[in-house]
């Protein structure tokens, strides 16, 4: 019973390839995030949607592009990948409890060789 | 700006206690949490305070001073499970933005 759960897991790719992370919760959350949490740990939102609309987007290269085809999943695209986006890519879904508490999905660790 | 700091590294020994801090200074405040988070895996949510004071849960106490712009984490009697980095984040706006710290690295010895 995956609370929130993110695929592949691990992913490996030359640069220039375009690649998707794809992410679903069944916690009936209306809301959801995809964070970037690079090799000093820190944790940067890129986006939140709220229902399937767009409510958060950080300062983030278009070659990203989120896509919410229902508020249980929020897949994200990325185009002309480059050895900086290596990172791990964290999904996650916020509902109505104590504000803000946000239950993360695995992780992706996408890796640009 | 938003800053959130945190020390980087934190070593303590099993059986003792120790303290985490965390300040900041954010555009507007609606509440600090602590996360833990274990290497190779997702952060999973310990605690949030919104209101001056300590709140106690199980091993774990998280103190908060709104005026001082300041928090603590308290874990007591340690465990080697509670090797783990820990998080610091504050919601600055109504829509679940959340700030967030580096994390302390915490290293229990035996």
């Amino acid at each position: 019973d995956t609370a929130v759960s993110q695929t592949p897991k691990y992913l490996v790719t030359q640069m220039g390839n375009d690649k998707s992370i794809k992410c679903e919760q069944n916690l009936g959350h209306d809301t959801m995030y995809w964070y970037k949490q690079d090799s000093k740990k820190f944790l940067k939102i890129m986006f939140s949607y709220n229902n399937k609309e767009l409510i958060i987007n950080e300062t983030v290269p278009n070659r990203f592009s989120p896509k919410s085809p229902d508020k249980a999943h929020l897949n994200l695209h990325i185009n002309s990948l480059e050895l900086g986006d290596s990172a791990v890519y964290f999904c996650a879904s916020s509902g109505t409890g104590v504000t803000g508490e946000l239950f993360f999905g695995e992780g992706s660790r996408l890796t640009v060789l | 700006g938003q800053n959130i700091d945190q020390p980087t590294e934190m070593t303590a020994t099993e059986g003792a206690i120790v303290q985490i801090n965390c300040t900041y200074q954010t555009s507007g405040f609606n509440g600090l949490f602590w996360y833990q988070q274990h290497a190779g895996e997702a952060p999973t949510f310990l605690s949030y305070n919104v209101l001056d004071g300590l709140e106690e849960k199980g091993r774990f106490s998280s103190f908060l001073s709104r005026s001082k712009g300041y928090s603590y984490l308290l874990l007591k009697e340690l465990q080697m499970k509670d090797s783990a980095s820990y998080l610091c984040a504050v919601i600055v706006r109504s829509n679940y933005q959340l700030i967030w710290g580096a994390g302390t690295k915490l290293i229990i010895k035996p």
